[in-house]
């Protein structure tokens, strides 16, 4: 089955910096990429996901890089907010089947 | 309902006895996954089932492990003699079939398993 690198593991920014996240794929065959946000105590829930047809998507503060060639892909928070401290997923399957998550991101956001 | 829900939140339990652990998910979504959530850890993919098609059980780490999902809908995860490392979050989520548009997944709330 398909497997997801994440890194890294932890993340500490400051109010106002932006943050990067990068993740690695295995499967050539795989083509949903989406993102998920876990806020302490909760449940996972998507963020952002991007398909191999295009090699950046965004939305407002949050954008997603994707390189097919090198199989890897990558989230950007821009003008980072305490909000935004939580573990971030990312993941990868072939028609949103079958999905795989990396190991998880430890953001956080100092004032 | 709305949601997937799962069952029970918490379990308490002590070593060597079995447990299940259910979840019903959106109702439509012929795909179902269970994942696991040590404390402070990623998302270990236990299993998926999508549809009629044989569930891809490359996850389940051994084989007190195992699951089912009656009549495309409900599923239900067993656990045979639980060991205290198996103390962790189950989660279960669920998404419409491969291939639409939309390939989120929506996770229960979890269940929060104990082993003594």
């Amino acid at each position: 089955g398909e497997n997801v690198e994440q890194h890294p593991s932890t993340l500490s920014v400051q109010e106002g910096d932006s943050a990067v996240i990068k993740c690695t794929y295995s499967d050539s065959a795989s083509n949903y990429f989406p993102w998920y946000k876990q806020e302490l105590g909760k449940r996972p829930q998507l963020i952002i996901d991007i398909r191999s047809n295009v090699g950046e998507k965004k939305d407002q503060r949050i954008a997603v890089t994707l390189n097919k060639t090198a199989k890897h892909f990558s989230l950007h928070i821009t003008e980072t907010q305490p909000e935004d401290s939580a573990v971030y997923f990312c993941a990868a399957s072939i028609g949103n089947n079958d999905m795989r998550f990396g190991a998880g991101t430890r953001l956080t956001v100092k004032p | 309902g709305a949601g997937v829900s799962q069952s029970p939140s918490n379990k308490v339990t002590e070593k060597g006895k079995d447990v299940e652990l259910r979840c019903d998910p959106i109702s439509g979504h012929t795909a179902l996954y269970w994942y696991r959530q040590s404390l402070g850890q990623g998302l270990e993919f236990l299993i998926y089932f999508q549809g009629n098609s044989a569930p891809d059980k490359s996850g389940l780490p051994s084989d007190r492990f195992s699951a089912e999902r009656t009549g495309g809908s409900v599923s239900t995860l067993t656990i045979q003699r639980t060991q205290q490392e198996d103390s962790a979050v189950y989660l279960c989520a669920s998404s419409l079939a491969p291939g639409v548009n939309t390939g989120e997944l929506f996770f229960g709330e979890g269940s929060r398993l104990t082993v003594l």
